[in-house]
């Protein structure tokens, strides 16, 4: 069956630091792979969309990999701030309409 | 520039009365999802439609759950004869194409059912 896994335990770091945040999939092949950032009652907002023919790709402070061979992607917020603090989701989808999302990762910096 | 608008906020109802969630897509966006999220569960996706159709019902219940975006108006999903089990947050996302590409989700629904 398809799965989307994300780290089910909290990721507690300190103000500065680079959080790292995993996303591993099996029996999908997408031909993307998104990342949203979602806080406590609120809808998810989109961060980062990588294409399977990218390596990596960066935004400001935030950088996504992206490989294919291991099913994984990784993403990273550099010198991250308490600001930061929040559920990251992983989605992707195989074909059609329905995007999938892992359950989310929660994110706590500290100052 | 308002996002995507969701209304109500917050819905309580008792088991088996209707419950209708509406959702004002982005302007100009044309295809909206919507996504239901369980406590310690991911989002799960219901339903697309574009204007007037549905593209995508496979991640509705087949019973009690409908999904309408007619030509003028929000988008409407419906749930008639509630249950505990339909106690949930409800997602409505938008986008200008229908990839799926960078959704643009509204602040949701919280069904509550008594």
């Amino acid at each position: 069956s398809q799965k989307i896994e994300q780290n089910s335990e909290a990721l507690n770091i300190q103000e500065g630091k680079t959080a790292t945040l995993t996303c591993n999939y099996t029996n999908y092949s997408p031909a993307y792979l998104q990342w949203y950032r979602q806080d406590p009652g609120r809808g998810p907002v989109f961060l980062l969309l990588i294409r399977e023919n990218e390596k990596e790709k960066r935004k400001e402070r935030l950088k996504v990999t992206f490989d294919t061979t291991l099913k994984q992607s990784l993403f990273h917020i550099t010198a991250s701030q308490p600001a930061d603090s929040a559920t990251y989701l992983c989605a992707l989808s195989n074909s059609g309409y329905a995007l999938n999302f892992g359950k989310g990762t929660s994110l706590l910096v500290t100052p | 520039n308002a996002g995507v608008m969701q209304n109500p906020r917050h819905l309580v109802r008792r088991r088996g009365q209707e419950a209708r969630l509406r959702c004002s897509p982005v302007k100009g966006h044309s295809h909206v999802y919507w996504y239901r999220q369980l406590p310690e569960e991911g989002l799960k996706f219901m339903v697309y439609l574009q204007k007037e159709n549905i593209i995508d019902e496979s991640g509705m219940p087949k019973e009690r759950f409908s999904a309408e975006f007619p030509k003028e108006g929000p988008s409407i999903l419906r749930i008639q004869q509630v249950v505990r089990g339909d106690s949930a947050a409800y997602f409505c996302a938008s986008s200008p194409t229908g990839d799926n590409e960078k959704l643009f989700f509204g602040s949701g629904t919280q069904l509550s059912v008594l």
